[in-house]
């Protein structure tokens, strides 16, 4: 039990495709967060919900929408993909306060658009 | 705007012995913490050590060990009697004090530990 549940695992879709990433944190935290991880790079920031606040990288194309639905959930909406958003698609979780909370994450999805 | 970086993309380290990784930031704030992260092949990152940049003493958990120099921007992550379950990709990271959103990362140091 890693506390941060992200399904699927793995994830193989068709630039014309929809398909919803899923994330559940049972940490009792409220701040979550999505990020990009391609090879060779920094983890990139793409949203954070916070506090019922959303936050986002300008940088992130439209074609992912995130969605926020409770503190414990998060969705990335993805549609009309590119084959360069092929990635590793990691969730966190962290409680926002007055001191430091360090990110808590998840498996992540392998995201592979052909 | 802050950043992380790793100069270091691969480092290998004999069972048991010791491997310093490297890592500087840049950044304006007097006030911040600074992470070293651990991705196993599991994916999953996980917290290694935590420095608050107000804290002089280097933080230590097991046989990880920090050395942190604010002066410097420089917070290397020492691993003392590695183990092969060491092996992994370690990123570090900055976050200014009282953001919610902005855990800026390196790009990773592949660590190979040898049998």
């Amino acid at each position: 039990e890693t506390g941060v549940t992200q399904t699927p695992r793995h994830l193989v879709m068709g630039m014309t495709n929809k398909k919803s990433l899923k994330c559940e944190q049972h940490l009792g935290h409220n701040a979550m967060y999505w990020y990009k991880q391609s090879a060779k790079k920094p983890l990139e920031l793409m949203f954070v919900y916070s506090l019922e606040e959303r936050v986002e990288n300008n940088s992130v194309p439209s074609r992912f929408s995130p969605e926020c639905p409770n503190s414990s959930h998060l969705f990335l909406h993805l549609h009309t993909l590119q084959p360069e958003d092929s990635a590793l698609y990691l969730c966190a979780s962290s409680q926002v306060s007055a001191g430091y909370s360090p990110l808590h994450f998840g498996n992540g999805t392998r995201l592979t658009v052909t | 705007a802050q950043t992380v970086t790793q100069s270091q993309p691969e480092m290998s380290v004999q069972e048991a012995e010791t491997v310093t990784l490297s890592c500087t930031y840049d950044t304006s704030e007097s006030d911040y913490y600074l992470f070293w992260y651990k991705q196993p092949p599991s994916r999953q990152m996980i917290l290694v050590i935590r420095q608050e940049a107000y804290k002089q003493q280097n933080a230590t958990e097991n046989r990880f060990s920090v050395n942190f120099q604010k002066a410097a921007k420089s917070f290397s992550l020492k691993i003392s009697d590695s183990q092969l379950g060491d092996a992994a990709m370690y990123f570090c990271a900055y976050r200014r004090s009282g953001s919610a959103r902005q855990l800026t990362f390196g790009s990773g140091t592949q660590l190979t530990v040898l049998p």
